[in-house]
């Protein structure tokens, strides 16, 4: 069965300072989705960034970078010169699109990113 | 373009009322899902469905009922309400399967009492 750990409850740092929050998986498949989405205080989840499996390349888009490592099941979000805006809830999920019945999103429990001015 | 629109926003329903929380997406998307999202708990798919006139169940389906008549809509019924139904419960769609990101919407918040 597929899983994923955020095990990071709760994180606060200061404005401009680097944070980076974890997320491993657990799955059977060789072929599966990762996805992370973030969800402001407002309440609505907005999509990140999705990677497959046999993309381990970094990405980076802005302040935002991701390290995929499948040698230990982590897909960690690294912020970058934090903003007040970016305090948010962050959940990491995955999917497994080859296991017709079950084409589903499992979610992590999320980590709540606290930015302090 | 409206995306992913639910209603209502919030409600408080007595133990034992019923309602429907409407689910309506105009990005033409096959797939549509429900969740609910308990605190500290991540969201727990309830019921999707792959396409009109297909629903399946999803982790936690018990107490609830959906049905998919057309492509834009997807509404959730809560029958006989229960304090464990307190929630706040997000409407989502996508292209296809999980390979593509999923599009939220703004959620519904329900308490039960």
């Amino acid at each position: 069965a597929q899983k994923v750990t955020q095990a990071q409850t709760e994180i606060s740092v200061v404005e401009k300072e680097d944070v980076t929050l974890d997320c491993v998986y657990e799955t059977r498949d060789t072929t599966y989705y990762l996805f992370w989405y973030k969800q402001p205080p407002s309440g609505e989840l907005v999509f990140l960034i999705r990677r497959n499996s046999f993309d381990e390349q970094n990405e980076i888009s802005g302040r935002y970078s991701w390290n995929f490592q499948k040698s230990t099941s982590s897909f960690n979000f690294t912020i970058t010169a934090s903003q007040v805006v970016d305090s948010a809830v962050y959940f990491c999920a995955l999917s497994e699109p080859a296991n017709f019945g079950n084409e589903k999103l499992t979610f992590g429990t999320g980590t709540r990113l606290t930015i302090i001015p | 373009n409206a995306g992913v629109t639910q209603t209502p926003k919030f409600r408080i329903l007595k133990i034992g009322q019923s309602m429907t929380l409407q689910c309506t997406q105009d990005m033409n998307h096959n797939y549509m899902y429900w969740y609910r999202q308990d605190p500290g708990m991540g969201l727990k798919l309830i019921y999707y469905s792959v396409g009109a006139g297909i629903t399946d169940k999803g982790e936690v389906p018990n107490g609830y009922n959906v049905s998919r008549s057309t492509t834009e809509d997807f509404p959730l019924r809560l029958e006989l309400a229960a304090p464990s139904q307190t929630s706040v419960y997000f409407c989502a769609s996508s292209y296809s399967s999980g390979v593509y990101e999923q599009y939220f919407g703004p959620g519904t918040r329900l308490t039960v009492t």
